[in-house]
Parts: structure tokens; C-alpha cells; sequence
């Protein structure tokens, strides 16, 4: 079955940094292109984050451009999600997002983790 | 990149027919056959229900399906059940960035 588990979500405050976990099972995680995708309280879904399978290229939403790492370890089927400078309006709930794979030609999410709630407050 | 649009709620009896709509532009939705639709119940995980405009993964129901005309994707749920009464989400592959979502649609069973 797959698995997506964030952890390392939390209260923080203004300015301060945070690093999100998503461990990974079920599947063959080096394979798989991974994304973050946030939640803020009441609204909608952003797409925040993506790096592909063996981390040579990530690409990131313009609101966390400079802010925001995200980096994987393969040997520990685990995706990461650095956070610095956090502003209250990346308060959100934190979900990791596996896409489908690339040799599909098709681009969805095909599995979701139950997200981790960062809140950035003083 | 903008959000795409859907409508704030959409409602209807048990039973019938209800479809949401996700409009975007040529740059998204009606650029590429890659529209997804995902369901959301409180505080859950997003689950996906539609992908590539029209197929349904495996173990979604058949009461659920897509379309797309121009820049306007459509979900669609017949035969209206209570268990279907959650937010929806289009999303679609962008050429500006990997992936845009709608604005989210409140489902509610009368």
C-alpha cells in the first residue's frame, strides 16, 4: 500500500524556519516525481513545490521562491521541505503529493499524504 | 499563475445530477488533456477522482465523470449520494508552473 506520512509541522514564529518530513512506502520512491502542496485554514489548495526522482531539478510557486528548499533522500525514502523566513500567510496545512509517473505522459497526483499543520504566529 | 475558477457550492437532492465546472485559459485547461478533479471531505486528504479530463482511477465510482470544451473542464456526479457531499478541486498542468487548482467547490447533498 502506499504511504505518504508528513511530520514536522508546528507553530513558529514570524521569520523563523521550519523543516517539513514526508516519509515514503509502498512503492518505489527514487521512481516517483514528489510535490508539496498547501492547505492554508478554509481556503484552497496551492501547489507550493516539485523536485523530480533523482534531484536534479525542483521548481517552486513564486509566493516561497527563495524561502523555500525542497530536497529528497532516496536511500531513506524521504522528501524534505525547508522553510525559512515563514510569514503568517504560509500558514497552511503542508501535504506531500506523489504525481504519477513521468513515463505515463500524464500529469496528476495520484497519492497524498494526510498533510502537517504549520502555523506561523507571534 | 491564477487559480482556476469553479463555483462556491453546488447542491442537489439525492439522486440527481449535479456538475462543477473549472474554467481556465489557454495557457491550462485548454491547452493540455491533463485536467484532474480531486475530492476533499473534512479534514482529509485530497483523493483523486478524475485524471486526464475523463478517466477514473481505479476504485472511483462510474457516478463520477469528466469533460472538457475550450477552457472549461467539467466534473459530474449522478445519481447524487450523501457519502458525496465534500469539496472538489480541478487542478491541470500549466504551461507557467507544473500545476494550477481551482478555487474549490462545496458539494452538498439536500
Amino acid at each position: 500500500e502506499v504511504q505518504l506520512v508528513e511530520s514536522g509541522g508546528g507553530l513558529v514564529q514570524p521569520g523563523g524556519s521550519l523543516r517539513l518530513s514526508c516519509a515514503a512506502s509502498g512503492f518505489t520512491f527514487s521512481s516517483y516525481w514528489i510535490h508539496w502542496v498547501r492547505q492554508a485554514p478554509g481556503k484552497g489548495l496551492m501547489w507550493v513545490s516539485r523536485i523530480n526522482s533523482d534531484e536534479s531539478s525542483t521548481s517552486y510557486a513564486d509566493s516561497v521562491k527563495g524561502r523555500f528548499t525542497i530536497s529528497r533522500d532516496n536511500a531513506k525514502n524521504t522528501l524534505y521541505l525547508q522553510m525559512n523566513s515563514l510569514r503568517a500567510e504560509d500558514t497552511a496545512v503542508y501535504y506531500c503529493a506523489r504525481e504519477v509517473l513521468r513515463s505515463s505522459g500524464s500529469y496528476y497526483f495520484d497519492s497524498w499524504g494526510q498533510g502537517t499543520l504549520v502555523t506561523v504566529s507571534s | 499563475q491564477s487559480a482556476l475558477t469553479q463555483p462556491a457550492s453546488v447542491s442537489g437532492s439525492p439522486g440527481q445530477s449535479i456538475t462543477i465546472s473549472c474554467t481556465g485559459t489557454s495557457s491550462d485547461v485548454g491547452g493540455y488533456n491533463y485536467v484532474s478533479w480531486y475530492q476533499q471531505h473534512p479534514g482529509k486528504a485530497p483523493k483523486l477522482m478524475i485524471y486526464d479530463v475523463n478517466n477514473r482511477p481505479s476504485g472511483v465510482s462510474n457516478r463520477f465523470s469528466g469533460s472538457k470544451s475550450g477552457n472549461t473542464a467539467s466534473l459530474t456526479i449522478s445519481g447524487l449520494q450523501a457519502e458525496d457531499e465534500a469539496d472538489y478541486y480541478c487542478s491541470s498542468y500549466a504551461s507557467s508552473s507544473p500545476y494550477v487548482f481551482g478555487t474549490g467547490t462545496r458539494v452538498t447533498v439536500l
